[in-house]
């Protein structure tokens, strides 16, 4: 059973225009969802994270949208350059899950210059 | 670089062989995390511990343990290894504890290859 889904396997977009990265979760009791990139052969990088007392978090040209009544978040990246080329996973924990991280399978965006 | 050191970086070893996973977390971080990633898989929790001991267990086997010693770095080891067993293991830490930050900081990873 897969609590976080990231359902599109692969995202292209033109250097300059926005991406978006959507996620969706099933388990009521997280209450903390956060984005990490990861290029091939390196082990992920924290990006940006959301607790659900927030519907929005802006850090930079990065932005993450939380709907909690739908359980979906989204990654947007405005605007979008060659350099963030990577996979993104998306991840959510809760409080009495002793911080463990539940991630979703991950979106490849490839930003074509 | 996120201060998080795992060794070895590859392991090519047979099936039915043993191997043991290092990992030194951040320095001040207690809490230390694995995760194991397969093909097409996403990262899947495997276990915690903090300041020595076993906090959380996920998707991890009988075949599998770890620990964390007294200068807080841990081990993951892996025996009766199996084909299926091949995947990229990584380790995890952050500062633990209640009311910490839920961000975690992971090391480059272990590619583990069961031939």
């Amino acid at each position: 059973d897969q609590q976080v889904k990231q359902n599109s396997p692969s995202l292209s977009v033109q250097e300059g225009r926005i991406s978006i990265l959507n996620c969706d979760y099933t388990n009521s009791m997280f209450d903390y969802f956060l984005w990490y990139k990861k290029y091939p052969a390196e082990g992920p990088t924290f990006l940006i994270s959301i607790s659900s007392i927030k519907d929005k978090n802006e850090d930079g040209r990065f932005t993450v949208f939380l709907n909690k009544s739908a359980k979906h978040l989204s990654l947007h990246i405005v605007p979008s350059q060659p350099g963030d080329s990577a996979v993104y996973f998306c991840a959510a924990s809760g409080s009495g899950s002793n911080y463990k991280l539940t991630f979703g399978k991950g979106t490849l965006l490839t930003v074509n210059p | 670089d996120s201060g998080v050191t795992q060794t070895p970086k590859h392991l090519i070893t047979a099936t039915g062989q043993r191997v043991t996973l290092r990992c030194s977390p951040r320095s001040g971080d207690l809490s230390v995390y694995w995760y194991q990633q397969s093909l097409d898989q996403g990262l899947q929790f495997l276990i915690q511990y903090y300041n020595g001991e076993e906090r959380a267990k996920g998707n991890i086997l009988e075949r599998f343990s770890a620990q964390q010693f007294p200068d807080l770095h841990s081990e993951l080891n892996l025996s009766s290894l199996e084909l299926g067993d091949s995947a990229l293991y990584f380790c995890a830490s952050s500062v633990g504890g209640t009311g910490s930050s839920y961000e975690q900081y992971f090391g480059p990873g272990t590619r583990l290859t069961v031939t």
